[in-house]
């Protein structure tokens, strides 16, 4: 069975300073998907960024980018220029490939304080 | 385009009582989810549907819980009769045949 481990349960970063949230998981698959999530005080899972396991390219989206190590099953969330809004509870997800279990499989998750 | 909708937000009930949940998922997608989120921990796949089809239910604790999605649109999650550890945070989600989930914002559910 697939796992996801955040062994970090709590950071925090100076505003507009850069931090690095860490994540590894467990999979047998070749092919795969990985989310990093980010849930505020409200509860909603707001999605910050995808990762596609047969893309060699890290992703990116603004402020925000991984750093995927495939071999080392690792994938790791860069947060540049840190803002009061990214504090929140942050989780790092794993999909199976398309035709497989569609769930989602979550660390922990993180909790992120940002400093003023 | 609205979001997944949820309600209620919050519910409060004794053990032994039974509550329900809604969710109606973002207008045109044809798989939703039901999560279950305990207190520090990531959300749980209680259950999946592929429109009417529930395609996924082996996480769903089956004495208790039961959940249904007429007309593959809007779907409820019942649990009857509720237990002291069944307090959690229930995510419902939605997705258009693609990897991308959108989550709605919750129900917290205390049982005293």
């Amino acid at each position: 069975a697939q796992t996801v481990t955040q062994s970090q349960p709590e950071m925090s970063v100076q505003e507009a300073e850069t931090v690095t949230l860490s994540c590894t998981y467990d999979t047998s698959e070749s092919d795969y998907y990985l989310f990093w999530y980010k849930q505020p005080p409200s509860r909603q899972m707001i999605l910050v960024i995808r990762q596609e396991a047969y893309k060699q390219q890290n992703a990116t989206e603004n402020r925000f980018s991984v750093n995927f190590q495939k071999a080392a099953k690792s994938f790791s969330l860069k947060i540049s220029d840190s803002q009061l809004g990214d504090a929140a509870m942050y989780f790092c997800a794993y999909r199976a490939p398309q035709g497989g279990s569609e769930k989602l499989v979550f660390g922990k998750g993180m909790k992120l304080t940002v400093n003023p | 385009e609205a979001g997944v909708v949820q309600s209620p937000r919050y519910k409060i009930i004794e053990k032994k009582q039974p509550v329900a949940f809604w969710c109606n998922p973002i207008s045109g997608h044809n798989t939703l989810y039901w999560y279950r989120q305990n207190l520090g921990q990531g959300p749980e796949l209680l259950i999946r549907y592929e429109n009417e089809e529930a395609v996924d239910d082996s996480q769903l604790p089956k004495d208790r819980f039961s959940a249904e999605r007429l007309k593959g649109v809007d779907s409820t999650l019942k649990i009857q009769p509720a237990e002291l550890g069944d307090s959690a945070v229930y995510l419902c989600a939605s997705s258009l045949q693609n990897y991308e989930q959108y989550f709605g914002p919750g129900t917290r559910l205390t049982v005293t």
